[in-house]
């Protein structure tokens, strides 16, 4: 049963326009939400995260938005640039119960693919 | 941010062999380290919980005798492939979190391993 899903497996953008990468979840648990940049053969560098008593969050081009009641987030890339071209991987924390050991878990990531 | 390394970041090995990759945390201290395989197209997956000073624990699935797990300091964590066959060729990922430090996890570079 996958807890957190990423229903696109690949995003094809124009550069200079907005990426939206979205992601489900089911566990009502969680309350921290987390995405993740990889690139391939390197491991995933943190990006943006989201509390949930938040319903948005804000750090340059990058924003991620939370809609509880639709157990729903997503990422938002504006521009998109070149170096943006990634697999992103939406990731939820249930503190004190649920999750992985590592406290997160993953969906399977969204190929983004930044085209100039 | 925090620093997590990983050494080395490929390797090529004969069947039958033993691998060992390491997992530093440079800059802080974690007394406890995770292990992801990753396959292609794939989420990561967690595979044990590397605890400093005692056994590692292992997710479900996951031969403890395939993957031998030693964490003798708290900046470093090594994950050993004892005779590793074709199949065991993956992308191994470690992170770590920061004492104190709650949601983020800080990832290696990740070490891809082939197996001839």
């Amino acid at each position: 049963d996958q807890q957190v899903k990423q229903n696109s497996p690949s995003l094809s953008v124009q550069e200079g326009r907005i990426s939206i990468l979205n992601c489900d979840y089911t566990n009502s648990m969680f309350d921290y939400f987390l995405w993740y940049k990889k690139y391939p053969a390197e491991g995933p560098t943190f990006l943006i995260s989201i509390s949930s008593i938040k319903d948005k969050n804000e750090d340059g081009r990058f924003t991620v938005f939370l809609n509880k009641s639709a157990k729903h987030l997503s990422l938002h890339i504006v521009p998109s640039q070149p170096g943006d071209s990634a697999v992103y991987f939406c990731a939820a924390s249930a503190r004190g119960s649920g999750g992985g050991a590592d406290g997160l878990t993953f969906g399977k990531g969204t190929h983004l693919i930044i085209q100039p | 941010g925090a620093v997590v390394s990983q050494h080395p970041s490929w390797v090529i090995c004969k069947s039958g062999t033993s691998v060992k990759i390491e997992c530093r945390s440079l800059d802080f201290q974690a007394t406890t380290m995770f292990w992801y395989r990753q396959f292609p197209k794939q989420s990561l997956m967690l595979m044990a919980t590397s605890n400093e000073g005692s056994k590692a624990t292992y997710e479900q699935g996951v031969e403890k005798d395939k993957f031998l797990i030693n964490h003798a300091s708290l900046t470093l964590s090594t994950l050993t492939v004892t005779s590793a066959h074709p199949e065991d060729s993956s992308f191994y990922i470690c992170s770590a979190r920061d004492l104190g430090a709650t949601g983020e996890l800080f990832f290696g570079e990740g070490s891809r391993l082939t197996v001839l």
